[in-house]
Order: C-alpha cells, then structure tokens, then sequence
C-alpha cells in the first residue's frame, strides 16, 4: 500500500521567512495530493491540494508543487505569519480508491 | 451549511469497557472515513464507508474495533473491551462521493481517554 515520508518533523522560522515541507510517496499510482493544517486542539483543515495532471498550484501564500517522476511533492508558504504555526499534514490517495495515507507532521512556528 | 460533527467530544472509560462513537457527517456526502489521532502523531486511517458499506477495514488495528453506518448517514465506530493504548482522538471525515481525489471535511473529533 501507499506510504507517505513527510519531513522535517518540526520547522521554525522567522515571521516574513518562507518555510518548506516536503513529503514523498510511494505508490505511482496516487493522483491527488491534500495539505491539511491543524491547529492546537482543532480539527485539521485543508489548506490546499493538488492533483496529478498539474505540476504546481498557488494560493495566495501557499503554493504546492508536485514531482510525479521523483514521487514528491511539497508546501511552500511565503512571508510567514504567527499565525501560520500549526502541524502541517500531507497525504496521498489514488481515485477511487480513497484510501487517503497521511504523513506524519511537521510542526512549524513562525516566531515574530 | 452544517459541518461533520461527533460525539461525544470527550469520553473517559475504564480498561476493559466498550465504547461507542458516533458520526454525522455532512449531509449529502456519502463516504465516510474514520481516522485516529495519537498524541502528537499524525492520522492514522482506521476504515471507509461508501454509502453503508465498507469496502476497505483493513485500517482497523483488532477485532475489538468495528463500524458500521445505516442509512448512509449516520456512522458509529465502537471499541469493545477497551485498552490503554485505544487512547486517542478519533476523527470522523466525510466527503461528496467516491471520485477523483475528493476533499475530505474533518469533525472535531472524540478525544477517548481509557484508565
């Protein structure tokens, strides 16, 4: 079955850095790629996801790149905020499938 | 609209007990997903409804675990004769239909705190 490697574990940056996450995975055949964010005792949320036939996808301050060749893919989140801390999950899935694997975590704390 | 919601939002059991949680998805979506969180861990997928039925448990980490859902509505997970490591909080997911990478909506969760 799918596995999903997330690193680094925990992240901290200074507020107006941008922080990178970077996940891998391992079944080729997984097409869509979601990024939750979870705040201290909330529910995770999520934030952005992208899909197989696309290479790159942006919102705002949050962008997603996908590497379907490599079989990686990554969060990039510019000009950070504090309110930007959270644990970031990523996750994979196949369609039809929706056997969704996540990724362990990666804590990030923007220090203002 | 109403989102996914759970209940209860905290249960305290003793060892050996069994417990019941229950979800309510969004109305409309017809899968559901169960998923446990440890502390400070990432998601760990339990099983999957479509509609009532469950094609994928293999999530479930015993036989003491099992779900069902009526109606393609309501779902509930429940945990027979209860351990310590069961300790955990269990969140409910659900989303529109079984299709290309569907989004999946998160309940609160039920934090479950077995003595």
């Amino acid at each position: 079955g799918e596995n999903v490697e997330q690193h680094p574990s925990t992240l901290s940056v200074q507020e107006g850095d941008s922080a990178v996450i970077k996940c891998t995975y391992s079944d080729s055949a997984s097409n869509y790629f979601p990024w939750y964010k979870q705040e201290l005792g909330k529910r995770p949320q999520l934030i952005i996801d992208i899909r197989s036939n696309v290479g790159e996808k942006k919102d705002q301050r949050i962008a997603v790149t996908l590497n379907k060749t490599a079989k990686h893919f990554s969060l990039h989140i510019t000009e950070t905020q504090p309110e930007d801390s959270a644990v970031y999950f990523c996750a994979a899935s196949i369609s039809n499938n929706n056997d969704m694997r996540f990724g362990a975590g990666t804590r990030l704390t923007v220090k203002p | 609209g109403a989102g996914v919601s759970q209940s209860p939002s905290n249960k305290v059991t003793e060892k050996g007990k069994d417990v019941e949680l229950r979800c309510d998805p969004i109305s409309g979506h017809t899968a559901l997903y169960w998923y446990r969180q440890s502390l400070g861990q990432g998601l760990e997928f339990l099983i999957y409804f479509q509609g009532n039925s469950a094609p994928d448990k293999s999530g479930l980490p015993s036989d003491r675990f099992s779900a069902e859902r009526t109606g393609g509505s309501v779902s509930t997970l429940t945990i027979q004769r209860t351990q310590q490591e069961d300790s955990a909080v269990y969140l409910c997911a659900s989303s529109q239909n079984q299709g290309f990478g569907e989004t999946q909506y998160f309940g609160p969760g039920t934090r479950l705190l077995v003595l």
